[in-house]
């Protein structure tokens, strides 16, 4: 069965970066798929971040794309987001994800809170 | 980037009764649309994928058809646990986005 599992800073101070890692288990991230990265503001919907193949090849979103930096670790079964200059508005639910070959996210992480906050 | 607009933004109904929610694209997709059903403090859950094909423990109850800029998911019968956001994704122009969603709430 595969998991994911998000793990990092819950409170990062404005203007700073904030980094999280999804640690994968139950299947070797070097098999394949895309991997991802969705956030959701308290009360509000779904905004994708971005995608990682294992390759390390990645597609961010526009808005998002000149603070984004994604990494693959295959070696250690994982894979990371950094968002930098954060402010308020990244304060989110933020879920990692295994995209599904036949489409959609088929696999979350279950989330975890980040808040921008000084 | 491509909108999607769902609505009603909230659905009153009873069990037992038929939902239907509606995802708008503001440019043609093709069959790249996905549903997902999310409930409190949890993660999206995949119900289905390539318009209308549903994904693995989806019950039959629900249903996806549609085409171009038009979307719909049924819901045929709607049980207790059924309540709860729901949101269309389109996938296949990056980047990928997300409707508002809409809320299916006990009348």
């Amino acid at each position: 069965q595969v998991q994911l599992q998000e793990s990092g800073a819950g409170l990062v101070k404005p203007s700073e970066t904030l980094s999280l890692t999804c640690t994968v288990s139950g299947f070797s991230i070097s098999s394949g798929y895309y991997w991802g990265w969705i956030r959701q503001p308290p009360g509000k919907g779904l905004e994708w971040i971005g995608n990682i193949y294992h390759s390390g090849t990645t597609y961010y979103n526009p808005s998002l794309k000149s603070r984004v930096t994604m990494s693959v670790d295959t070696s250690r079964n994982h894979f990371s987001l950094k968002l930098s200059s954060v402010t308020a508005a990244d304060t989110a639910v933020y879920y990692c994800a295994r995209l599904s070959s036949s489409g959609g996210v088929g696999y979350w992480g279950q989330g975890t809170l980040v808040t921008v906050s000084s | 980037e491509i909108v999607l607009t769902q609505s009603p933004g909230t659905l009153s109904l009873s069990p037992g009764e038929r939902a239907t929610l509606s995802c708008r694209a503001s440019q043609s997709l093709s069959s790249s649309l996905a549903w997902y059903q999310q409930k409190p403090g949890q993660a999206p859950r995949l119900l289905i994928y390539g318009v209308s094909t549903r994904a693995t423990g989806t019950p039959d109850r629900f249903s996806g058809s549609g085409s171009g800029t038009d979307f719909t998911l049924t819901i045929s019968r709607l049980e207790p646990e059924d309540f709860a956001v729901y949101y269309c994704q389109q996938y296949g122009t990056s980047p990928q986005t997300f409707g508002q969603g809409t809320t299916v709430e006990i009348k």
